[in-house]
């Protein structure tokens, strides 16, 4: 089935940093992919998404691009602020049929020292 | 806008007991998902209603889990003699059309705790 991998399971930066985070994805067909954003005590809130390949989705200073060849949509961020410490999942959209539940990685938590 | 609605926030329930959450999707929505959380599996689809008519259930456990949506303002997850394995937090989201690039909108959750 499809999956999505996140590598890091957790970051730690100081402020003005730049950031990375990894992740790729196995599916079948060509999924929408996605990045949300979950502080603590709330659900996870919309980042951004992109649909084909080379497109390239962006919010908040965050960025990824699709990369249907290295099957990956790594999220990036010029200079972090401590206010950006949450957790970061990327998600795909599972295509089958009329279907458009999410599929998630296991999240990357980020910590940004002032 | 007040955004997707959870209640309760936190459940605590015995063993063998009925935990029934509910979510109060976006005013206009026609689609609803719920998803469970936790640290070791992360988050997990569950169910997903579109125009309230149930699409997809793959990710319940079939003996204890159940959904419904009713009308359009209100769904429920019905979990039927609890285990401490159902401890989790549910998270409800709701997408405007359902559509496999819609984004979805989440509410806070509903802390579940099976003692």
């Amino acid at each position: 089935g499809d999956s999505v991998t996140q590598t890091e399971g957790q970051v730690a930066l100081s402020e003005e940093d730049f950031l990375t985070i990894h992740c790729n994805y196995s599916a079948s067909g060509y999924p929408a992919l996605f990045w949300y954003v979950q502080y603590p005590g709330e659900g996870p809130q919309f980042l951004f998404r992109a649909s084909r390949d080379k497109e390239k989705g962006s919010s908040r200073g965050f960025e990824a691009t699709y990369n249907k060849e290295t099957t990956s949509f790594h999220l990036q961020k010029a200079s972090v602020q401590e206010s950006d410490s949450a957790v970061y999942y990327c998600a795909l959209g599972d295509l089958v049929g009329d279907n458009s539940k999410l599929i998630w990685g296991l999240g990357t938590s980020l910590v940004v020292n002032p | 806008n007040a955004g997707v609605i959870q209640t309760p926030r936190h459940k605590v329930t015995g063993k063998g007991q009925e935990a029934t959450l509910w979510c109060e999707p976006i005013s206009g929505h026609s689609a609803v998902f719920w998803y469970r959380q936790t640290i070791v599996q992360g988050l997990e689809f569950l169910t997903y209603f579109r125009n309230q008519a149930p699409i997809d259930d793959s990710g319940m456990p079939k003996e204890r889990f159940s959904a419904q949506m009713p009308n359009q303002s209100h769904s429920t997850l019905k979990i039927q003699s609890t285990q401490p394995q159902d401890s989790a937090v549910y998270l409800c989201a709701s997408s405007l059309d359902g559509g496999n690039y819609a984004e979805q909108f989440f509410g806070p959750g509903t802390r579940l705790t099976v003692l």
